[in-house]
């Protein structure tokens, strides 16, 4: 069965600094790897995605992830945060498990960006 | 534009009053799912759709029914809700294959 376990539940940068926000999965197949951001009372934007082509993969706002077969990770980074990133973040997996399958989210990562 | 829609946003309701929030999409896609978000929890599927006609059970399914007659709409029903039924429900719609979904503004629920 596929499960993310994102590592930290919160995490505080300051502006300008650089953000990691940490992932893991569990899957027996490869693995379609999302991570999706929530602003506070708004619903959930897609960030970026993998599904098995580059293991670097941009998205939006300057964020870009790393998928490491090797350490079953897949972890947010962005160089430079910006006040406007503070927000919840969630690592979803694609799960295979059934007919189209379902997404499998972690618990979330609340990122807070002090000025 | 292409969005999901919820209704209601806000919704206060008392155990045992049926209730149903409606979902609808005008992006033309096959598979639509309901997720509750409750803290701490991340986001929990309770029930897919594949197509018209077409359901089936995620993670939370117990306590909620949905039903999909029409392809832009996908309601859920509470038939006696209760207090942990309260949450943050999002619906999400998404083309069959395409990995990428697309979420509603959510509902918020409070059942006393």
């Amino acid at each position: 069965a596929q499960s993310v376990t994102q590592l930290d539940s919160h995490v505080s940068v300051s502006e300008g600094t650089p953000v990691l926000l940490r992932c893991n999965y569990s899957s027996s197949y490869s693995p379609s790897l999302f991570w999706y951001v929530q602003h506070p009372n708004k619903g959930l934007q897609l960030l970026l995605k993998y599904t098995s082509a580059a293991t670097l993969v941009k998205g939006i706002n300057g964020f870009e992830a790393e998928f490491k077969k090797s350490e079953t990770s897949f972890h947010l980074t962005k160089p430079s945060a910006h006040m406007s990133d503070a927000a919840e973040y969630f690592c979803v997996v694609r799960n295979y498990g059934g007919s189209q399958g379902n997404l499998i989210f972690g618990k979330g990562t609340k990122l807070s960006v002090k000025p | 534009e292409a969005q999901v829609t919820q209704n209601p946003r806000y919704l206060i309701t008392v155990t045992g009053k049926k209730l149903t929030v409606t979902c609808s999409q005008n992006m033309n896609h096959e598979y639509m799912s309901w997720y509750r978000q409750d803290p701490g929890l991340g986001l929990r599927q309770i029930y897919y759709s594949m197509n018209v006609e077409v359901t089936d059970k995620g993670d939370v399914p117990e306590g909620y029914k949905v039903s999909r007659k029409e392809k832009r709409n996908f309601p859920l029903i509470l038939e006696s809700p209760s207090p942990n039924q309260t949450s943050l429900y999002f619906c999400a719609s998404s083309e069959v294959g395409e990995e990428t979904q697309y979420f509603g503004p959510g509902t918020r629920l409070l059942v006393l």
